[in-house]
Formats: C-alpha cells, sequence, structure tokens
C-alpha cells in the first residue's frame, strides 16, 4: 500500500539555526512531491514541488529550499530560520489518481 | 497563476445541511479537490470533481462546473464533529508546465447543537 511519512512531528528551534525535515514514499515510483506550509488558522500555501528526481520548483520566494536525492524523498531545509518560519509543514504527493496524499505533518515554532 | 475564493467561516446547526462555496481561476484546469481538515491535523480526502456535475459520497456531495469556475461542498445532516476547515483545492497549470494542486484558505465550519 501506499503511504507518506514526514519527521520530525514538531520541533523548536531558535532564530538563525538550521532546518531539515524530511519525507519519504512508500509503495509508489516518480510521485511529484510538495512542501506546504500552513500558519495558525490559514490555508496550504505551497512552497517547491518535485516532477522527478534533482527537479525542484519553487513558488515562493524565501530562505528554504528543497531538494530531492532519491525518488520518494523528499527534504526542506534552511540555512538559518526567521521566526516568520514557524508554522505547520506538510509533505504530500500525487500520482497517476486523483487523490492528494498528505503526511503527518511537522510542527515548527521557531523561538 | 491561480487563485481560489471561498468563505472564511460559517456556522450551522446540527443535523442541518450546509453548503460551502468555491470559485476558482486557473491555467490548464484539471481537476478539484475538496479536503477536511481538524485543528493540528493533515487534511484529508473527501472529494474529486473533474467533470461538471455532483459526486455523492455518503452526507458529502460535491458540485463542479467549469465554466462557472465554481464549486461547493454539500454536507448533509450535519453532525458535532463535522467542525473542521474545509479546504478547495484546484489542479491547474504552473508556470513550470507541470499540474500542480494549489489549495485556497479553507473554510471553518462550525456546528452548534
Amino acid at each position: 500500500s501506499q503511504t507518506i511519512h514526514q519527521w520530525p512531528a514538531t520541533l523548536v528551534q531558535p532564530v538563525g539555526s538550521p532546518l531539515s525535515l524530511e519525507c519519504t514514499v512508500e509503495g509508489t515510483s516518480n510521485p511529484n512531491l510538495y512542501w506546504y506550509r500552513q500558519a495558525a488558522g490559514r490555508g496550504l500555501q505551497l512552497l517547491f514541488y518535485s516532477v522527478g528526481i534533482g527537479q525542484i520548483s519553487s513558488e515562493v520566494p524565501q530562505n528554504l529550499s528543497a531538494s530531492r536525492p532519491q525518488d520518494r524523498q523528499f527534504i526542506l531545509s534552511s540555512k538559518k530560520l526567521l521566526l516568520s518560519d514557524s508554522g505547520f509543514y506538510l509533505c504530500a504527493w500525487t500520482g497517476t489518481g486523483n487523490t492528494i496524499y498528505f503526511g503527518e505533518g511537522s510542527w515548527l515554532t521557531v523561538v | 497563476g491561480q487563485n481560489i475564493d471561498q468563505p472564511t467561516e460559517m456556522t450551522a446547526t446540527e443535523g442541518a445541511i450546509v453548503q460551502i462555496n468555491c470559485t476558482y481561476q486557473t491555467s490548464g484546469f484539471n481537476g478539484l479537490f475538496w479536503y477536511q481538515q481538524h485543528a493540528g491535523e493533515a487534511p484529508t480526502f473527501l472529494s474529486y470533481n473533474v467533470l461538471d456535475g455532483l459526486e455523492e459520497k455518503g452526507r458529502f456531495s460535491s458540485f463542479l462546473s467549469r465554466s462557472k469556475g465554481y464549486s461547493y461542498l454539500l454536507l448533509k445532516e450535519l453532525q458535532m464533529k463535522d467542525s473542521a476547515s474545509y479546504l478547495c483545492a484546484v489542479r491547474g497549470l504552473s508556470s513550470g508546465g507541470s499540474y500542480i494542486p494549489t489549495f485556497g484558505r479553507g473554510t471553518s465550519l462550525i456546528v452548534h447543537p
């Protein structure tokens, strides 16, 4: 069966520290992968998407970056976090079907 | 680019029917999704429409009119557990040439006794 996992689930990081969120997908190949961010009480903002290994498209300019080192692995990173980076981060994937599959989400609090 | 609009908040009474509207503008439409999201959790899939008309699934129905750029989610026999945020998402053509889903801000539904 198809599953998606992301970690860590929660983290508290000081301003200026680095960030790494990881997402892996199982049970499918060549998925489209996405990173969304959701600020408190807001909708999902698309940050990055990837249609293949090494292919990253950025939707919003920011101090975050994404990488796809393997077909089913998607990583969200930052070298120096800002207070405004706090939020709920969601990894997702789509295939040839008609569903967007989400990971469990990662709560980031920058202090 | 894509633009998706839905009401910020709605309230309804337990047992009633509520309709949540979503209007959109997109390039290269390739499907519309509705998701339910409870606070602090990941969204869960409710429905998908790509052709005009009504899709019914239990207490939930979703309607699409592509010519009007309009969809609605209909919830019947409301229950307290239906209190959640409802997200409308449209899969459209990105500037990079791929079809990607873009979400609206979500509609917070409050069901009261």
